[in-house]
């Protein structure tokens, strides 16, 4: 079945450094969706690509998409401690109507101020 | 904020015993979905259900079930509950199916069983 890859699962920074972390798929996505669930909270959608390639950008964070769609990179400029928590993205394999999102199994990120 | 309700937040329940989790949406969503999250995990897709009346099981086995009278309401049940049920539980609905759209996610029930 599709696996939806994050690695590694923890990282540590300094306030102030960039910060990046990467998905991959072992299929095709026809969209990737990244989420952020802060600790003792629930997941909360960021942000949704569907084109080959596609950037968007949310104030400090910049999402991309991969050429082949296959991957996905989530970059965070200049971190603060507002940005602690664990870091999802998701994908549906393949697509098509009955398909659900496959989650990674996130990275959590830390920041020392 | 989303529209979306899940109760009771925290539950500590004995083996046994049978419970529902509730999870209510105010958006009209078609689909909704639980998921089962233990700390600091992935998210494992238990059940979902795509509209009235329709219900289906997720990647994860779950010996759990769950119903869909109505648009807005899907709880979920366990008639026996075990120390390894326990977990949280988040539901979720979206507008858009085929894994494309927005989930919004409720607040979750931690579910402890001594």
């Amino acid at each position: 079945g599709q696996q939806v890859m994050q690695i590694p699962q923890y990282q540590h920074v300094q306030e102030g450094e960039d910060f990046t972390t990467y998905c991959n798929s072992s299929t095709t996505l026809s969209n990737i969706q990244w989420y952020k669930q802060r600790p003792g909270g629930h997941p909360v959608f960021l942000i949704q690509l569907v084109k080959s390639g596609e950037v968007k950008k949310q104030k400090r964070l910049t999402f991309q998409f991969g050429e082949a769609k296959k991957n996905s990179s989530l970059h965070i400029t200049a971190t603060q401690t507002t940005d602690v928590g664990t870091y999802f993205c998701a994908g549906p394999p393949g697509g098509g109507a009955n398909s659900k999102l496959t989650f990674g199994k996130g990275i959590t990120l830390s920041v020392r101020p | 904020e989303a529209d979306i309700y899940q109760t009771p937040r925290y539950l500590v329940i004995g083996t046994g015993k049978k419970i529902t989790l509730e999870c209510s949406q105010t958006m009209g969503h078609d689909k909704m979905y639980w998921y089962q999250q233990d700390p600091g995990m992935e998210l494992h897709l238990i059940h979902y259900s795509y509209g009235v009346n329709s219900t289906e099981k997720g990647d994860l086995s779950s010996e759990s079930t769950v119903s869909r009278i109505r648009t807005e309401h899907f709880p979920l049940t366990l008639e026996s509950a075990r120390p390894s049920h326990t977990s949280q539980y988040l539901c979720a609905s979206s507008a858009q199916g085929g894994g494309t759209g927005e989930l919004f996610f409720g607040e979750g029930s931690r579910l402890t069983v001594l």
